[in-house]
């Protein structure tokens, strides 16, 4: 069965400082992965997903992640951070157990704060 | 456009009680899933309804149900609420029934007392 567990239920950084949060993840197939941000009262919004193309993946507002197999992990990062920033961070993995292809297991999710 | 809308914001309902929870698709998407997210915690996939058939359901109780109408709107079903079922539900849409592209609304708090 596909997981992910995510490292750190809470990160703080300071404003212009890198941001890493870290993913792991288990899956018996090669996996489709996943980073969501949440902001407050919000829904998920989508930053990036790794579809087996590049293992490089760059999504929106300035972030990235790498797929890494052999470490098992999909740690998104992003060079400076900004105030705007701050919201919970959600790694997700595609559950292929040969029925469904609609639905998503995500992680516990990874708050971030950005300090002035 | 208009995105994913959900409808109610918030909810409180009583032990025992029943609720529906509602969800518009974007237009044109075809797929609508639902998701749980107590507090504190990931997204817990419930179903997934493409071209109103059922395509997924996860591990949840059969107090749980949902149908999708012809216009590709849905309803979540919860019967007899547990203090438990406190919880954000989340609704997404996608084109296809992949989960690729999903798009999610803001949810319906339901707060069970």
């Amino acid at each position: 069965a596909q997981s992910v567990t995510q490292l750190g239920s809470h990160v703080s950084v300071s404003e212009g400082a890198l941001v890493l949060l870290r993913c792991n993840y288990s899956s018996s197939v090669p996996p489709y992965l996943f980073w969501y941000v949440q902001y407050p009262n919000q829904g998920l919004q989508l930053l990036l997903k790794y579809t087996s193309a590049a293992t490089l993946v760059k999504g929106i507002n300035g972030f990235e992640a790498e797929f890494k197999k052999s470490e098992t992990s999909f740690h998104l990062t992003k060079p400076s951070a900004h105030m705007s920033d701050a919201a919970e961070y959600f790694c997700a993995v595609s559950d292929w157990n040969g029925g469904s292809q609609g639905n998503l297991i995500f992680g516990k999710g990874t708050k971030l704060s950005v300090k002035p | 456009d208009a995105g994913v809308t959900q409808s109610p914001t918030h909810l409180i309902k009583t032990r025992g009680q029943h609720v529906t929870l509602r969800c518009s698709p974007i237009s044109g998407h075809k797929s609508v899933s639902w998701y749980q997210q107590v507090l504190g915690q990931g997204p817990q996939f419930i179903f997934q309804y493409y071209e109103k058939e059922e395509r997924g359901r996860g591990n949840f109780p059969d107090r749980f149900s949902a149908r999708q109408f012809p216009n590709y709107s849905s309803e979540l079903n919860v019967n007899a609420l547990l203090l438990g079922d406190s919880a954000l539900y989340l609704c997404a849409s996608s084109p296809g029934d992949s989960h690729e592209k999903l798009f999610f609304g803001s949810g319906t708090q339901l707060s069970v007392l």
